[in-house]
Parts: structure tokens; sequence; C-alpha cells
């Protein structure tokens, strides 16, 4: 089965608190991307990142970090010293390389940073 | 500005009309899909097309109709609109089916009554 799991539904934190959104995936394939897209209030995906199975090294952009493990199947995407902006919904995704290449989605963590 | 455009925006529409969603990319992606978001559940893939002539069926695709006559457009048909088809679609294109990354439309917020 090709499948990503959003465990957290809905997370809030106050503003400066560190917050890591967690996303576990299952796939058949050995060769697979996995990507994290963010959805602010206005709607639009936005791209974060994308990462491929055989990179396991862990990436750091300004505030944002992803921690992909694929021990445990999981790549987590944390967000340090958080700020009102980065509410917003956040989608993991797998592209698996096999014979079905569709981008599945996880259901979602809605993030709201209050002030 | 190079990208996806998706129209309308926003469309309400009766139950049993037919309509048909516009997306069309300018950055000669041979692959482009439709999806749909409901709330809890991510996005769904409902079509997608390899390339211009080529089109199949995704997660959801009961209902809806594409066609790709071109390498810039991937219309959506909704032939009977339902009630369950009242959702946020959006389209994506790809230099390559799997792995690129994906370009996102703004999406189409679509009610049913």
């Amino acid at each position: 089965a090709q499948k990503v799991t959003q465990a957290q539904t809905e997370i809030s934190v106050v503003e400066k608190e560190d917050v890591t959104l967690d996303c576990v995936y299952e796939t058949r394939d050995t060769t697979y991307y996995l990507f994290w897209y963010k959805q602010p209030p206005s709607g639009e995906l936005v791209f974060l990142i994308r990462r491929n199975s055989f990179d396991e090294q862990n990436e750091i952009s300004g505030r944002y970090s992803w921690n992909f493990q694929k021990s445990t199947s999981s790549f987590n995407f944390t967000i340090t010293a958080s700020q009102v902006v980065d509410s917003a919904v956040y989608f993991c995704a797998l592209i698996p390389l096999g014979d079905n290449n569709d981008m599945r989605f996880g259901a979602g963590t809605r993030l709201t940073v209050k002030p | 500005n190079a990208g996806v455009t998706q129209t309308p925006k926003f469309q309400v529409l009766k139950t049993g009309q037919s309509m048909t969603l516009q997306c069309a990319q300018d950055m000669n992606h041979e692959y482009m899909s439709w999806y749909r978001q409901d709330p809890g559940m991510g996005l769904r893939l409902i079509h997608y097309s390899v390339g211009a002539g080529i089109t199949d069926q995704g997660e959801v695709p009961n209902g809806y109709n594409v066609s790709r006559s071109t390498t810039e457009d991937f219309p959506l048909r909704l032939l009977s609109a339902a009630p369950s088809q009242t959702s946020v679609y959006f389209c994506a294109s790809s230099y390559l089916q799997g792995g690129s990354g994906y370009t996102f439309g703004s999406g189409t917020r679509l009610t049913v009554v």
C-alpha cells in the first residue's frame, strides 16, 4: 500500500515555541520522493521541500528543518521559534517510483500559532 | 508569469448541471493532474495525463472526464454535478511524472447545491 499518515489533525502553539509535525509513510517501492507543502489561509499550495529515498541527510532552511528516517518511515518537519505567519495547513506527500507514480497526500495538519 | 492557471476560482452549480474547470500551464510540462481537496482527507487524485493525447484515472475518477489535446491545457469536466462533488479542485503540473515536484494552481472552489 502507498499511504501517508499525518496523525496530528490540529496543533496550536504560542509564538516562539518550537513545533514538530509528524509524517509517517508506507510504500513497497525502494525509490520514492517525499514532500512537504504549506497551505496558508489564502488556499494555495506552497512547495517546501523534496527529499528522495536515497538521501537521509537532514535539511535545515532558516527556521524550518526536516528529519528523514527510513528505519521508521518518517519524514518529520520542525518549525523553530514559530511565528503567526506559520499558521497554515501542512501536507506531507509521497511519490513512489514504481508502477504507480501518483503523488499521495496525508490528510494534513492544521497549525495555529497564537501571538 | 510562468505557472499553472486555473479558472474559475469559484463556482456554484445546481445538481445535474455540467461544467468544465480549466487548467493551463506555460512551463512545457508533460505531466498534469487534477486533485480534489476535502476536509480531513488531504488531496486525492482524480485524473492525470503524462502527455498530449494520454490520460488515465486516479483514485477518485467517477463523475469526472478529462482530455489532453495540447501540452498546455488539461480541462476537467463534471458531467452531471452532484453535491458530493462540492470540493476544492487543484490542477498540478510537473516536468516528469514523479519526483520532480509539482506546481499547483491556485484552486477552484466548487459548490454543488
